[in-house]
């Protein structure tokens, strides 16, 4: 699977839109983006996904760049329990055998949302 | 959305005792799942790949006599840390994908909310 850098923290008031970015400039044209965050003292849980068009969700909206070569998380109005590491995680539509299209996590971005 | 439901959340036990963890998929059937360890201040690292009806598959440096796997339902995987010592507390989390979804990359994984291990 390509690689994604994201910052290592943002921070964000209660209320207030959020942007977070993710690159991935080796993507291919099979690597679904897949959105992921992990609140503190849990298992990461599913927030978005998406190829190319931009999605919408109940919890975030996810705007894909033309080229694929980056993407951002929207959190239209973000809230205390939105502080989290939100990871950006690509995966191939083919499968390698192996590990069976496990998710790789990389370092993510921690967010804060200040009251 | 579906569920995985991982049990304990915590255990605290001494150096040298088994400890068993339990991932159950409570609404879908799971033929694929996964184990993560993450260190404090750290990211979620595969350990290894449960396999219903089969040998689990194990990251390279993942010692699979140490870590015992065992997927023998299609809602059931456990993970036992054998002879536990203080080197192996951590954070043990586990993942399933709803098998009815196949091998698509759109699949969503789903987290159990993990097991915080302590080995005194």
């Amino acid at each position: 699977d390509a690689k994604t850098t994201q910052p290592n923290s943002m921070e964000s008031n209660e209320e207030e839109p959020v942007h977070l970015p993710c690159n991935h400039s080796t993507i291919s044209g099979t690597d679904y983006i897949h959105w992921y965050r992990q609140l503190p003292s849990q298992g990461p849980e599913y927030v978005i996904h998406g190829l190319t068009s931009n999605v919408n969700n109940r919890m975030a909206s996810l705007a894909i760049a033309e080229d694929r070569k980056s993407s951002t998380l929207i959190l239209h109005r973000a809230t205390l329990r939105d502080a989290a590491v939100y990871y950006c995680i690509l995966r191939d539509v083919w499968f390698d055998g192996g590990s069976q299209g496990n998710l790789i996590f990389g370092k993510g971005t921690k967010l804060s949302v200040k009251p | 959305g579906a569920v995985v439901s991982q049990h304990p959340s915590r255990v605290i036990c001494k150096s040298g005792t088994s400890v068993k963890i339990e991932c159950r998929s409570l609404d879908f059937q799971a033929t694929t799942m996964f184990w993560y360890r993450q260190f404090p201040k750290q990211s979620l690292m595969l350990m290894a790949t449960s396999n219903e009806g089969s040998k689990a598959t194990y990251e390279q440096g993942v010692e699979k006599d140490k870590f015992l796997i065992n997927h023998a339902s299609l809602t059931l995987s456990t993970l036992t840390v054998t002879s536990a010592h203080p080197e192996d507390s951590s954070f043990y989390i586990c993942s399933a994908r709803d098998h009815m979804e196949g091998t698509s990359a759109k699949n969503i994984q789903y987290f159990g909310a993990g097991t915080r291990l302590s080995v005194l």
